[in-house]
């Protein structure tokens, strides 16, 4: 079964903290990766996008990796601001699936002062 | 470009009502999705057009909900007659070519409660 799995489901960090969010995937076959970023009430934005063949790729102090050979991705958010408080879903397209993309339940990072 | 626009931004309604959500996609994208968002079970797809033609409604949850696509800048989702569980966010996304490869822009959803 396609699967996304996301941990922790919830993180607390202090203001210009680092962190490591993990994304696990069971999809076949692999096309690409998304980490989106919800902020509360809105809908989601992409923060990057990456495919079979790169294994990091970063937009501002967000950098997502990924092992397309463990099924393995993270994000890591370098020196945090309030302003990241927000969820961070990991999303995966399966190869040939037209649409059908896979989402993992998020992870819910609330940065405080 | 106003991005992904969705209305009403929330609803409240009493069970057994019809429900109408709206969304106008970014213009130029010629896919549009359809997704509902709980706290248990996350995003899932509900259906998605190409060119205003539904290609997959497998994640319609029953035949309460429909969908259309009249033109390529609307469409609606219809929940007749609605029901508590129906309580979620549903937003709306378009794309500009094949989802595989293209971005989705997600609009800023509604939020709807039934009674």
């Amino acid at each position: 079964k396609n699967q996304v799995e996301q941990s922790p489901q919830s993180l607390i960090i202090l203001e210009g903290k680092n962190c490591t969010l993990q994304c696990n995937y069971t999809v076949s076959p692999f096309s690409n990766l998304r980490w989106y970023k919800q902020d509360t009430g809105r809908g989601p934005v992409s923060l990057t996008i990456m495919t079979f063949s790169e294994n990091t790729k970063s937009n501002g102090r967000y950098t997502a990796t990924l092992d397309a050979d463990t099924k393995q991705s993270s994000l890591h958010i370098t020196a945090s601001q309030l302003s990241d408080s927000a969820s961070y879903i990991c999303v995966v397209s399966q190869r040939g699936s037209q649409g059908n993309l896979i989402f993992g339940k998020g992870t819910k990072l609330s940065v405080k002062p | 470009d106003a991005g992904v626009i969705q209305s009403p931004r929330h609803e409240v309604t009493e069970m057994g009502q019809e429900v109408t959500l709206r969304c106008k996609p970014i213009s130029g994208h010629d896919y549009l999705f359809w997704y509902r968002q709980t706290m248990m079970r996350g995003l899932e797809l509900l259906i998605y057009f190409n060119n205003n033609v539904p290609i997959d409604d497998s994640g319609m949850p029953e035949d309460r909900f429909s969908a259309k696509m009249p033109n390529a800048s609307f469409s609606t989702l219809k929940i007749q007659p609605s029901e508590p569980r129906d309580s979620a966010v549903y937003f709306c996304a378009s794309s500009p070519r094949l989802a595989e490869y293209s971005e989705q822009f997600f609009g800023p959803g509604t939020r709807l409660t039934v009674l």
